[in-house]
């Protein structure tokens, strides 16, 4: 089955550094990845919607600048926290699927964040 | 407006005994629909996918889930849980656009 990576699993920072998440296609060609968020015990919350090689778009009261997504092949984009405090301590997680809107998303493993 | 429910938060089972996850969804007509499994710490996994034809479809480990176009569900079964089953699931779908809307999922767990 296709198979997302994502990269690191974890991550523990101080307050005011920058992090960067990788999320990977590893056996397809993903034309759109998506970029979520989910609190404890909650639902999955849309950050953004990546297509290779335009701008992403993002979710209402999503800060463009605070999350900055970059999808330049089709097989990687990235997200990267900047300036990252507590607030932004959460799970992150991406999904990869073809063009057609029918094709499931494929959703890597998570990244946790916790900012110190 | 479109959405995706789930009406059960946390749904306890013995080992061995039959399970069913509810969902429904609002939309004027049939959307896709998916059923992933969240393991904690981990990402989603496609249990299984409806887009037409067969209303009954199988998915992996052993579930199906049945489409009723006049309950707007979309309700996900096991004939007998196993353990391992204990996780979080969602119902999702996709209406008309690239985006999935999920439900707020269903904690499974199983006793022994």
């Amino acid at each position: 089955g296709a198979v997302v990576s994502q990269h690191p699993s974890r991550v523990i920072c101080k307050s005011g550094t920058s992090v960067k998440i990788e999320c990977r296609s590893l056996d397809f060609q993903a034309t759109t990845m998506f970029w979520y968020r989910q609190f404890p015990k909650q639902s999955l919350m849309l950050m953004a919607t990546s297509n290779e090689g335009s701008k992403a778009t993002y979710e209402q009261g999503v800060e463009k600048d605070k999350f900055l997504i970059n999808h330049a092949s089709l097989t990687l984009s990235t997200l990267t926290v900047t300036s990252a405090h507590p607030e932004d301590s959460s799970f992150y997680i991406c999904s990869a699927t073809t063009r057609y809107s029918n094709q499931p998303q494929h959703f890597g493993d998570g990244t946790r964040l916790s900012i110190l | 407006a479109q959405s995706v429910t789930q009406p059960d938060i946390h749904i306890t089972v013995s080992e061995g005994a039959s399970l069913e996850l509810r969902c429904n969804y609002s939309y004027g007509a049939t959307p896709y629909l998916f059923w992933y499994v969240q393991s904690p710490g981990q990402g989603l996994q496609l249990l299984l996918k409806y887009f037409s034809g067969d209303t009954l479809v199988q998915g992996i480990k052993g579930f199906e889930a049945e489409f009723k176009r006049s309950q707007s569900s979309f309700n996900l079964r096991k004939p007998s849980v196993h353990w391992s089953d204990a996780a979080e699931y969602f119902c999702a779908a996709h209406f008309g656009n690239e985006k999935l809307t999920f439900g707020t999922g269903t904690r499974l767990t199983i006793i022994p």
